[in-house]
Order: structure tokens, then sequence, then C-alpha cells
């Protein structure tokens, strides 16, 4: 199975910064890759997928890069609505596996 | 519009059997190249993907749980199902079904575009 290791667990920034979160597949993933936002008591919801493109109705201050093993989320401007958990899932091979979630609150 | 609905029983006892049901509309499983999953994820941790179907009837399981689960589909009348066998308390949690849009290049299933609003299933004595 390909591990998803995803860092940090948890973090906290003000309104209007600039966050990054980290995800390290076990092996190349060919940006097979995807990031999910989910907010408390609600079902995750896409926001990233081949690792750089922004799904429908996304706003433009998330976005993702990488290659490999290595990928990143970023959300610039953070906004008060942002306040979810952030979840890493590889779909270049069978098991598909999930990074273990970045809880982002704010300060 | 996509949408998915999953249910199921809410609560169950140890080694008995499990089945959910995925109700969707705005596609369909008969569509080249879309895909329907399970997902679940227990009280306040991470998700875990159980299994996908698509739409010629190709199958994926997780393999930690392979020999206790079954996906199927009823194309006609759009729904997926799953069933997991022996259950105990540690398959408590949050049960979702998830729609995969298309396959990449080598035919491999993609992302989960749109997901389910969940169902709680409590397994106890």
């Amino acid at each position: 199975d390909i591990q998803m290791t995803q860092s940090p667990a948890s973090l906290s920034a003000s309104l209007g910064e600039t966050v990054t979160i980290e995800c390290r597949a076990s092996e190349d993933i060919y940006n097979g890759l995807a990031w999910y936002q989910q907010k408390p008591g609600k079902s995750p919801q896409l926001l990233i997928y081949n690792a750089n493109s922004l799904h429908t109705g996304v706003p433009s201050r998330f976005s993702g890069s990488g290659s490999g093993t290595q990928y990143s989320l970023k959300i610039n401007s953070l906004q008060s609505e942002d306040v979810a958990s952030y979840f890493c899932q590889q779909y270049y091979d069978y098991p598909f596996t999930f990074g273990s979630g970045t809880k982002l609150e704010i300060k | 519009q996509v949408t998915l609905k999953e249910s199921g029983p809410g609560i169950l006892q140890p080694s008995q059997t499990l089945s959910l049901t995925c109700s969707f509309s705005g596609f369909s499983l008969s569509t080249s190249g879309i895909c329907v999953s399970w997902i679940r994820q227990p009280s306040g941790k991470g998700l875990e993907w159980l299994a996908t179907i698509c739409w010629e009837d190709s199958k994926g399981y997780n393999p930690s749980l392979k020999n206790r689960l079954t996906i199927s589909k009823d194309t006609s009348n759009n729904q997926a199902f799953l069933k997991i066998t022996s259950v105990d308390t540690a398959d408590t949690a949050i049960y979702y079904c998830a729609r995969i849009p298309g396959l990449d290049r080598y035919g491999g299933p993609l992302y989960f575009d749109y997901w389910g609003q969940g169902v709680m299933v409590t397994v106890s004595s």
C-alpha cells in the first residue's frame, strides 16, 4: 500500500495569512493526488485534483502543487470559512489511501 | 446536479452483516468511466477507502477488509450497495459513498468529486 504522510496535524493561523499543508507519498504517485476539505459535521468536499487542478466552484485562493512523492496545498488570504480539516488522497494505485489530516483553526 | 445519499441500519450487533445503500442522481453508473466508491470515517478520525465499483462492473476492494466486503450496483435504479460481514465495534463509523468521474489515461479510477452526507453506523451489543 502507498502510505500518505501529511503534516502538520494541526495549524493555527490569522485571517489573511497564507498557510501550506504538505503531503508525502511513500512512492511516486505521478500527480494522482487530490485534496479535500471537511468542515465540522459535514462530508469531505473536493478542492484539488491531479495535484494542481482546481475543482469547479472552489475559490482561487486554494492551490495545489508538487510532483513525484511531495505535494502541498496552499491557502492564500485565509478566511474564517476555511476552518476545517484537510486531507490528501492518492488515487494512483489501489488501495486508495488518505493522509491523516490537518486541522486548521483561526488564531 | 449530482447528489448521493447513503442509508443503513443505524445500529447492529457484533457478527451481523452490515448492508448499506447509496442512492444517487445526476449521473448514471452505466456511463463509461463512472464509478462509485465507499469510504468510512470513525468518529474524530481519518478516512478509509473501502471499495469501488465501475460502470462495466469492475470492482476494487481494500485488502485489509477484502474478505468481508461485497460491492454491487443496480444501474436501473441508480443505486450502489456495500455489504460488510462479521462486523465488530471497530466498524463503527460514518460511511460515505462518493462518485468517481472518470478514468485516467491508464484506465485507473480518479478522485472522488462528489460525496454523500454520510450515514452513521454503530456496532454494539
